[in-house]
């Protein structure tokens, strides 16, 4: 099955700084890499999606982009805020979407 | 709010019992999934329902089940349960038509004793 690694699992930045937090996934059949945001004690909630045929999408400070060659993409956070700290999880699915598979998660402090 | 909703919130339970959670999903959403959120890590897929029938399954014993109503809401079981049950199961649900898109509810804190 899928394996999805997450790294780093803590990342502790400044505000104003930039934020990357890296995945990598095992099958190549996999077509559908979303991110999720979890904030403490709260349910996930998507923040940004993309799929095998776009190398990179953004949406205002947060932009994801895939390598599909090399099996890893990347949430990238520009200008963080204190409101961006949670813990964020990579996840990757076929092309079905019958089956998620999540990355451990990277819990994000920005400092302000 | 996404409109997902679970019950209970919080549920204690003894070693070998049994346990029925219970997801009610989004208004025109048909497809229900559920993981399990040990402390500390990412959510595990544990199965997903599409149309009253199982649709998706991760690697979980036969002692995990699940029920889709003719109404979408869904239902967890857990028989003869073990300590490392004990987590967050959160159940997702998605639109047929865009079942990439997930929302979760709240979920379920289950503590095993």
């Amino acid at each position: 099955g899928e394996n999805v690694e997450q790294h780093p699992s803590t990342l502790s930045v400044q505000e104003g700084d930039s934020a990357v937090i890296k995945c990598t996934y095992s099958d190549s059949a996999s077509n559908y890499f979303p991110w999720y945001k979890q904030e403490l004690g709260k349910r996930p909630q998507l923040i940004i999606d993309i799929r095998s045929n776009v190398g990179e999408k953004k949406d205002q400070r947060i932009a994801v982009t895939l390598n599909k060659t090399a099996k890893h993409f990347s949430l990238h956070i520009t200008e963080t805020q204190p409101e961006d700290s949670a813990v964020y999880f990579c996840a990757a699915s076929l092309v079905n979407f019958n089956k998620f598979y999540f990355g451990s998660g990277t819990k994000l402090n920005v400092k302000p | 709010e996404t409109g997902v909703t679970q019950s209970p919130t919080h549920l204690i339970k003894t070693r070998g019992q049994q346990v029925t959670l219970r997801c009610s999903s989004q208004s025109g959403h048909n497809t229900v999934s559920w993981y399990q959120q040990a402390l500390g890590q990412g959510p595990q897929f544990i199965f997903q329902y599409y149309r009253e029938e199982e649709n998706g399954r991760g690697n979980f014993p036969p002692r995990f089940s699940g029920l889709q109503f003719p109404n979408y809401s869904s239902e967890l079981n857990v028989n003869a349960l073990e300590l490392d049950d004990s987590a967050l199961y959160l159940c997702a649900s998605s639109e047929s038509d865009k079942r990439e898109t997930q929302y979760f509810g709240p979920g379920t804190r289950l503590l095993v004793l």
